[in-house]
């Protein structure tokens, strides 16, 4: 039983580069989120996909920040010209549908500088 | 006000007595409610999940809901090192959004040997 998978753990990159992340779900789960967590504060909740329909994004951050689920497996979540306020910790997270308990993977953590 | 609001501590308790962390949340509608744990440097992990208005045992962990006042806590019974943790909990309103969840900021807890 394999469990949320997320690709690069770490990142680090100058501001003004883009970066993409990649999560592999728990592989029976349709539902898949993705919520960004900084320091001392809780995950905010970004956008999620059911299968390949991405049902949320207007709390995507800005424009900067676009999701794909393409063939409902896999999702990538990429950051265009990155700001040091984009440093954080990203997380993916999945579910069942009509089940309202979503499982987290490790994270990615970005560091812009 | 904040969605989902918690002390963000440290709560300090010595090891073997009981931890009480409190979570209120602003939204009447909220249907369902979490907790995680989350270790320092990694990534959030359910503890438990209540949807009913009273107790909720698992193991050393009992979660209470008490939807009239809208709080929601977790205590942990027989308090261990390994429980130093930060606590998150979590609200999902049930809304179209399929499972988003709404995070408190967390309550840190230190439990001293």
């Amino acid at each position: 039983d394999t469990g949320v998978s997320q690709n690069p753990r770490h990142k680090i990159t100058k501001r003004g580069q883009n970066v993409t992340f990649r999560c592999d779900p728990i592989s029976e789960h349709n539902r898949l989120y993705w919520y960004r967590q900084t320091l001392g504060q809780g995950p905010e909740f970004l956008t999620y996909f059911q299968n390949e329909a991405q049902l949320e994004k207007s709390r995507l951050l800005s424009d900067r920040f676009s999701a794909e689920r393409p063939k409902g497996s896999f999702s990538t979540l990429e950051i265009q010209r990155t700001e040091q306020g984009d440093s954080a910790m990203y997380l993916c997270a999945s579910s069942l549908p009509y089940w309202n308990t979503i499982y987290f993977g490790e994270g990615s953590w970005l560091t812009v500088v | 006000q904040k969605e989902v609001e918690q002390n963000s501590g440290p709560l300090s308790v010595p090891e073997g007595a009981i931890a009480s962390l409190n979570c209120t949340y602003s939204d009447r509608g909220s249907q369902s409610f979490f907790w995680y744990r989350q270790y320092s440097g990694k990534s959030p992990e359910l503890i438990m999940f209540i949807y009913s208005n009273g107790d909720k045992e698992d193991g050393r962990f009992t979660a209470q809901l008490n939807k009239a006042s809208q709080y929601v806590s977790l205590l942990i019974r027989d308090s261990q090192p390994s429980d130093s943790a930060t606590y998150l909990c979590a609200v999902n309103k049930g809304d179209n959004a399929g499972n988003m969840l709404t995070f408190g900021g967390g309550t840190r807890l230190m439990v001293k040997p």
